[in-house]
Parts: structure tokens; C-alpha cells; sequence
């Protein structure tokens, strides 16, 4: 069974309003983290956001925000307005477990395209 | 500062020709990962290493491939006798700084094509 779960293979945003792009997860554990990489033609994962599965807020950094609803399992990014930069593609991860130090199991990814 | 860096970014192999990947970490990080990434795919975890010991490699997919990291910093990711199905962009990261989350710090990533 698929652990990270994104089912919108292609998203299409103007530039300037915001967008949700879905995560949902499967796992046993009651202690895990939730991160959200960007990875643009270049190649290289940019590490944007992270929630751990204690956390009682919804994590933010910048236009970035983590909507984690625990009971339904899922971890959506939200970016606020959108850039032309954002385009890229946008992959959620989780690691399982307290151990700090454990491999990211990443979903499919979403392929993010910024309308001018 | 530095980030992750590895090389070569491109490489082209015959089917059957050993490779060899290579990946500096951020310096001082202890941690480090490989992962491949099959085209339109999301990353897939290889192996992990703490310092040089590697404490996971449950997902090399066979006894071809094989991994070091000797003196704890520098790591080599070797694939023996490669094969078609090898192709794929292999990505290093590395964790282990002052962050409370400890995230996985990516390099550009190694695009392997077997012919």
C-alpha cells in the first residue's frame, strides 16, 4: 500500500492566488514528520516545509503553509501567492518514527505550472 | 556555505560497466542518505549511513549495488554490471544540523543512463 498518497499528477495556478496541492499518508506510528520538497528542472530537492505529528499548530514558512488535519491523515501545502519561480515539481515525504535520523518515504509528486 | 555536492551530474554507461557515484556531504553532517529516482517518479530511499557505519540498506534493489562512506564524510555509491532498469537520477542528501526537524539536505543528483 502506497504510504504517501498525491493524486494530482498536474496543477495549473495564475500567478498571484493561492493553491492547495493534497498529501494524504498512511502509517501506523503515532510519531512521524511530514515534509514537502520542491524540485525544479534543476534537479535538486529544496526543503520547504515540515510538520511533526505532534505539533498542535499548522506549520508555515513564508507563502508556505502545512494544512495538517491528523484524523484524516492528510498534509496539504498551501502557497500563497503564487510566483512564476514556483513552478516546479512538488513532492510530499514522510519519516516514521521518533528517530531523527530516518529515511523520507516520498509520494509521486505534483507538477506545479504558474500562469502569468 | 557549501551544500551537497556530487558527481559526475551526467553519466553514460554501456550495459554491463561498472559505475562509480560520488557525494560530499554538508560538512558535519553525520547523516546520509542515497535514493533513486526513476523518471516521472518520486525519490525511493537506498541506503542511509551515520558517520561511516551503514545502519540501513534495505533498499538496494540488488547485490550489484553497493555503497561506502569510509571515513565518515565523502560516500561512493558503486553499481556493478549495470542494466537498463538502473537509469534513473540517484540523489544524496544529508542531515544532521542544528535543526530541530533534521532535514535531508539534497545534492543536484547523478543521471545514470544505461545503454
Amino acid at each position: 500500500a502506497q504510504k504517501i498518497t498525491q493524486t494530482q499528477p498536474g496543477m495549473f495556478v495564475q500567478e498571484k492566488e493561492a493553491v492547495t496541492l493534497d498529501c494524504t499518508y498512511d502509517t501506523s506510528d503515532p510519531s512521524y514528520g511530514l515534509f514537502w520538497y520542491k524540485q525544479p528542472s534543476s534537479g535538486e530537492m529544496i526543503f520547504l516545509i515540515y510538520q511533526g505529528s505532534y505539533d498542535q499548530q499548522n506549520a508555515t514558512e513564508g507563502r508556505y503553509s502545512l494544512n495538517f488535519q491528523k484524523a484524516r491523515k492528510s498534509a496539504n501545502l498551501v502557497i500563497s501567492a503564487s510566483q512564476l519561480g514556483d513552478s516546479a515539481m512538488y513532492f510530499c515525504a514522510m519519516r516514521e518514527g521518533i528517530w531523527q535520523g530516518g529515511k523520507l518515504i516520498f509520494g509521486q509528486g505534483t507538477e506545479l505550472s504558474v500562469k502569468p | 556555505g557549501a551544500g551537497v555536492s556530487q558527481s559526475p551530474r551526467y553519466k553514460v554507461a554501456k550495459r554491463g560497466q561498472d559505475v562509480a557515484l560520488r557525494c560530499d556531504p554538508i560538512s558535519g553532517h553525520v547523516s546520509l542518505f542515497w535514493y533513486q529516482q526513476a523518471l516521472g517518479q518520486g525519490p525511493e530511499f537506498l541506503t542511509y549511513f551515520q558517520n561511516e557505519a551503514q545502519l540501513d540498506k534495505s533498499g538496494l534493489p540488488s547485490d550489484r549495488f553497493f555503497a561506502e562512506r569510509p571515513e565518515g564524510s565523502v560516500s561512493t555509491l558503486k553499481i556493478q554490471r549495470t542494466q537498463q532498469e538502473d537509469s534513473a537520477v540517484y540523489l544524496c542528501a544529508s542531515s544532521g544540523g542544528p535543526s530541530d526537524h533534521n532535514e535531508q539536505f539534497f545534492g543536484p543528483g547523478t543521471r545514470l543512463t544505461v545503454l
